[in-house]
């Protein structure tokens, strides 16, 4: 079954530290994709990033880093120097290719990234 | 491009009345629409997928006769809360799903929400 595990609830950091938020998905498929989103306390969700199956290469987006590793079935997401405006909850989520659910989003739990000034 | 608005922003109702929540795909044409919903600090959950023309596809758990998915047309999909009641209070996210223009079949784009309170 698709799942995506988001072990870390909540992570609370001073302005400039580095953090990693985890990601951690289940799938059968061999094709799939992975996201990232972020939803600021507005609620709207932001896109970051999406990831497929067959691009293993970490990106790097400004402060903003992804390090996908099929062999371990993760997608950890780093943020550098990390700013109070990054404070907001994150969410990964994986789409499949195939099956009945095709392209549906699965969710992790998401992460609550609050960074002090 | 791949803008997704949703109407009302927020509402508030009073218990036993219908809430309708529009979802519009402005720039591109949407054929499959998802409606989530997500509760105080809790994650996304899928309540249904709706294809243009065709009837929506509920989420074990989810009331079809509670709530009404109509998806018309390419750019239009509505969510219809009938006769609400504060359970039902909570943040409805609606995204988009397109294969024209370039726009990946894989990728979801995502309304800005509507906030329900029903008192």
């Amino acid at each position: 079954a698709q799942k995506v595990t988001q072990a870390q609830t909540e992570i609370s950091v001073v302005e400039k530290e580095d953090v990693t938020l985890d990601c951690v998905y289940e799938t059968r498929d061999t094709t799939y994709y992975l996201f990232w989103y972020k939803q600021p306390p507005s609620g709207e969700l932001v896109f970051l990033i999406r990831r497929n199956s067959f691009d293993e290469q970490n990106e790097i987006s400004g402060r903003y880093s992804w390090n996908f590793q099929k062999s371990t079935s993760s997608f950890n997401f780093t943020i550098t120097a990390s700013q109070v405006v990054d404070s907001a909850v994150y969410f990964c989520a994986l789409s499949e290719f195939y099956g009945g659910s095709q392209g549906n989003l699965i969710f992790g739990k998401g992460t609550k990234l609050s960074v002090k000034p | 491009g791949a803008v997704v608005s949703q109407h009302p922003s927020w509402v508030i109702c009073k218990s036993g009345t219908s809430v309708k929540i529009e979802c519009r795909s402005l720039d591109f044409q949407a054929t499959t629409m998802f409606w989530y919903r997500q509760f105080p600090k809790q994650s996304l959950m899928l309540m249904a997928t709706s294809n243009e023309g065709s009837k929506a596809t509920y989420e074990q758990g989810v009331e079809k006769d509670k709530f009404l998915i109509n998806h018309a047309s390419l750019t239009l999909s509505t969510l219809t809360v009938t006769s609400a009641h504060p359970e039902d209070s909570s943040f409805y996210i609606c995204s988009a799903r397109g294969g024209d223009r370039g726009i990946s079949f894989y990728e979801q784009y995502f309304g800005p929400g509507t906030r329900l309170t029903v008192t």
